[in-house]
């Protein structure tokens, strides 16, 4: 079963900061947070990854909190394309790169 | 940008039948991946593959599957006698190393539909 906890879905107004929460309460620590994401049927979309320190790239922030018990993905300046199932993924180094996907947020981007 | 190429986009074969899923991963990749994500429901991992051997397959993986990599570009996913539950989207997936920066590299994915 998926080690995180997301709200099924948020709604976000169009060039407002998208901030999608995820709980990770049992997370150890050599596992990271990564985040993908699922637009329409498509294959899922790598987004951005974290063990401890806040991220940033093109795509978006990620912001872990200092017990990394949670974290939120941002996407600054949320546009249509950005409707999408969001899935936030904890993931030991040590696996064999099987990913455990939960059920994610929708994330409903509107005008 | 590379990207992971799925071919068919979308099959439709009667119960019973042997279907095989072709994917061509990125040219230097070495991990290799099949996920499975049935209409309205979460994405399932079925298997991981390196080094021509499976790494790890889930329980849905079972002796009707099997995976090869047979020239060194494809990497197949068999169904040897399709089942109505196996109707899904079928994505492959591939990464340079083992959970590269980037992750993995999906491609589009392969619809199955079994009559």
């Amino acid at each position: 079963d998926a080690k995180t906890t997301q709200p099924p879905s948020m709604d976000c107004a169009e060039g407002r900061a998208a901030n999608l929460p995820c709980n990770h309460s049992t997370i150890s620590g050599n596992e990271y947070v990564y985040w993908y994401r699922q637009i329409h049927s498509q294959g899922p979309q790598y987004i951005i990854h974290g063990l401890k320190n806040n991220e940033t790239n093109e795509m978006a922030s990620l912001i872990i909190t200092e017990d990394r018990k949670s974290s939120t993905l941002i996407l600054p300046h949320a546009t249509l394309r950005d409707t999408a199932v969001y899935y936030c993924i904890v993931y030991q180094s040590s696996n064999t790169g099987k990913l455990i996907f939960g059920q994610g947020t929708t994330l409903q981007v509107k005008p | 940008e590379p990207e992971v190429t799925q071919t068919p986009s979308h099959q439709v074969t009667q119960m019973g039948q042997e279907v095989i899923l072709r994917c061509v991963p990125i040219s230097n990749h070495l991990y290799f991946y099949w996920y499975r994500q049935i209409l309205g429901q979460k994405v399932e991992f079925l298997v991981s593959f390196y080094n021509n051997e499976i790494s790890e397959k889930s329980e849905i993986f079972d002796d009707q599957f099997s995976v090869e990599r047979p020239d060194g570009s494809n990497f197949t996913l068999k169904i040897r006698s399709t089942k109505l539950e196996d109707s899904a989207m079928y994505f492959c997936a591939s990464s340079e190393v083992l959970m590269a920066g980037n992750g993995y590299t999906f491609g589009s994915g392969t619809r199955l539909t079994v009559v």
